[in-house]
């Protein structure tokens, strides 16, 4: 019954990996993002796509590739991780649109560890 | 974009105490300004909002109040308890839309 649902809750990996976090709702939004909670806890919005459409995108490094194959998934792939990479990362989803705005549904987290 | 400054980043209160705290806005044309609540290891989950039609907002313990002229709203938390211990977060909506925008947090500790 989980609304916003992503995947893998932790993640250990090596510098100079590939991997990828998912996420799905099932809350019937248009809008998904992702957002960086760094150590000093400080959400940073990365993405956030409206209907499979890249919407935002708050100067990633192009390593961060996301991906929406239908509206209900945003999930995100990390090129050559590096150590500043590590941190939590949040999916959320919303019914917010251009026209208005609402609150945010957030997925439980992906801790990255980056060694 | 938006940029949302918030005060203080920490804050201890003694049990039964009121808390506050505050944030500032730059877009003048914001008009959804949330708050959230996370808890250690847990998601941020929303404990109120309010919109830039309404001034003040209350739910029991916890009321918001905006000030759209000077850019500011507050989170007011009366009768604090130790469950009310989390980092707390306010948000902006940027002009551009579909974003939130967060303050970098208050840590706030209610002691018994």
């Amino acid at each position: 019954d989980t609304a916003v649902s992503q995947t893998p809750k932790y993640l250990v990996t090596q510098m100079g990996n590939d991997k990828s976090i998912k996420c799905e709702q099932n809350l019937g939004h248009d809008t998904m993002y992702w957002y960086k909670q760094d150590s000093k806890k400080f959400l940073k919005i990365m993405f956030s796509y409206n209907n499979k459409e890249l919407i935002i995108n708050e100067t990633v490094p192009n390593r961060f590739s996301p991906k929406s194959p239908d509206k209900a998934h945003l999930n995100l792939h990390i090129n050559s991780l590096e150590l500043g990479d590590s941190a939590v990362y949040f999916c959320a989803s919303s019914l917010m649109s251009r026209a208005t705005n609402e609150k945010l549904f957030f997925g439980s987290g992906t801790q990255l560890s980056v060694l | 974009g938006e940029n949302v400054e918030q005060h203080p980043s920490t804050l201890s209160v003694q049990e039964g105490d009121s808390a506050v705290i505050k944030c500032t806005y730059s877009d003048s044309a914001s008009n959804y300004f949330p708050w959230y609540k996370q808890e250690l290891g847990k998601r941020p989950q929303l404990i109120i909002d309010i919109r830039s039609n309404v001034g003040e907002k209350k739910d029991q313990r916890i009321a918001v109040t905006l000030n759209k002229t000077a850019k500011h709203f507050s989170l007011h938390i009366t009768e604090t308890q130790p469950e009310d211990s989390a980092v707390y977060f306010c948000a902006a909506s940027p002009n551009s839309g579909y974003a939130l925008n967060f303050g970098k947090g208050t840590s706030l500790l209610v002691t018994p």
